[in-house]
């Protein structure tokens, strides 16, 4: 079966003080990795795909990189509308029909100023 | 950029009542996804299809069904809402191409009484 699970479940962080979130994968062959942005009451927003171990993504202040069994969401200098709660999701080789995805319950980042 | 409309951003319905959520994608995407959003237990798959008329069941199926008629809508059903279905209702959609990240619309909150 597979699974995502993120750490910390929370993280609360002062303007401009960088740090990096967690998301461990265990999955049978991975197909694509997905980190999404939710704000309170709106739905997740895509920020990137990663595809192999080794890859990177970066936007603004956000850089993700891949490893074979996990994720790093790395943010650089955050500022408080950077607040928001940060979503790892998998797909998996082994899936047969419409792709879908396995979540992890997220990270809560708070950034105060 | 693609677009995801729920049809209701807030729902209060009361128990017994047969409730529709609906949700219409512009992209010309061949996946939509029904998930459920609970505090504590992140987002969880009710139903998805990958073309017209086909449906699949998710992770919990019990007490929804689905209709996808056309390519760009996908409704889901309460047959007989209940108040453990209370809860935020997030629709997605994706191209068919394995990899590709799902869009996510915006949410309904439902609140069964």
């Amino acid at each position: 079966e597979d699974q995502v699970t993120q750490s910390p479940e929370a993280l609360r962080l002062q303007e401009g003080e960088s740090s990096s979130l967690n998301c461990s994968y265990t999955v049978s062959g991975l197909r694509g990795l997905f980190w999404y942005r939710q704000d309170p009451g709106k739905g997740p927003e895509f920020l990137f795909t990663l595809y192999s171990a080794g890859e990177e993504k970066e936007k603004e202040r956000l850089k993700a990189t891949l490893t074979k069994k996990e994720s790093f969401l790395h943010i650089t200098a955050p500022k408080p509308e950077d607040s928001a709660t940060y979503l790892c999701a998998v797909q998996a080789r082994g899936e047969t029909s419409g792709s879908r995805l396995t979540f992890g319950e997220g990270t809560q980042l708070t950034v105060n100023p | 950029d693609v677009k995801v409309t729920q049809s209701s951003r807030y729902l209060v319905k009361r128990t017994g009542e047969k409730v529709f959520l609906e949700c219409v994608q512009d992209m010309d995407h061949e996946n939509m996804f029904w998930y459920r959003q609970d505090p504590g237990l992140g987002l969880r798959l009710i139903y998805f299809s990958y073309d017209v008329k086909m449906k699949e069941k998710g992770d919990i199926p019990e007490g929804y069904s689905v209709s996808r008629e056309k390519k760009e809508r996908f409704s889901l059903i309460l047959e007989s809402a209940s108040t453990n279905q209370t809860s935020m209702y997030l629709c997605a959609s994706s191209p068919e191409e394995w990899g590709k990240p799902q869009h996510f619309g915006d949410g309904t909150r439902l609140s069964i009484l």
